[in-house]
């Protein structure tokens, strides 16, 4: 079965990085992109970016561009997540979640269980 | 980017009875070259991740129950649920993704 495990919660200090992981499993970790998502505690859904686990390619939010980096290891089928320059806005749960074929990259159907990751000093 | 604007924010609907939800798009996310609307719908329930319901405006995910339907076009869309059940307690999201994608704020659906 298809599934997305990620990594466990982080406490951050203001200006520190996060770097989230999302080990995949039950299907093939390079035919599907990964999506990121984020929601601060009783908020909606955040759409942060996607990558192509097979090319690298990735895609993000303009909101997050220059601080978001998004990678992968194909030889354990897990895609990172990494924020940098934290603030205590960024405290939230991060999604890691599958995207459908075709022209459902976006559309995501399995999702990791999210990692709360909390700015603090 | 699209915003996206989901009403009502909340509602309260008696068990068996009908709940609508909807969601309006800034700008249309109908692409003529396919036909085909870039509008999804997810459910989440407490303390777990969205789960996917409908793409496409109106494909259920394989193993979604049929009481949930999407329905609409360009920027104008609806989740309906039929005949609500305790388990569909949860908050709704739609989502768009014509473009980078966009969430709406969410409706939250509970039992009257």
């Amino acid at each position: 079965q298809v599934q997305l495990v990620q990594s466990g919660a982080e406490v951050k200090k203001p200006g520190a990085s996060v770097k989230v992981s999302c080990k995949a499993s039950g299907y093939t970790f390079t035919s599907y992109d990964i999506n990121w998502v984020r929601q601060a505690t009783g908020q909606g859904l955040e759409w942060m970016g996607w990558m192509n686990p097979n090319s690298g390619n990735t895609g993000y939010a303009q909101k997050f561009q220059g601080r978001v980096t998004m990678t992968r290891n194909t030889s354990i089928s897990t895609a990172y997540m990494e924020l940098s320059s934290l603030r205590s806005e960024d405290t939230a749960v991060y999604y890691c979640a599958r995207g459908k074929m075709d022209e459902l990259w976006r559309v995501s159907d399995y999702w990791g269980q999210g990692t709360l990751v909390t700015v603090s000093s | 980017d699209i915003v996206m604007t989901q009403s009502p924010d909340s509602l309260a609907v008696s068990l068996g009875e009908r709940a609508t939800i909807n969601c309006e798009s800034s700008q249309s996310v109908f692409y003529s070259s396919n036909n085909k609307n870039y509008l999804a719908w997810y459910q989440q329930k407490p303390g777990q991740p969205p789960k996917l319901l409908i793409y496409w405006a109106s494909t259920r995910e394989s193993g979604v129950p049929d009481r949930f339907s999407g329905s609409g076009s360009g920027t104008d869309f609806t989740l309906t649920i039929s005949s609500l059940q305790a388990e569909d307690v949860a908050v709704y999201y739609c989502q768009q993704y014509y473009t980078p994608p966009t969430f709406g704020g969410g409706t939250k659906v509970e039992i009257k």
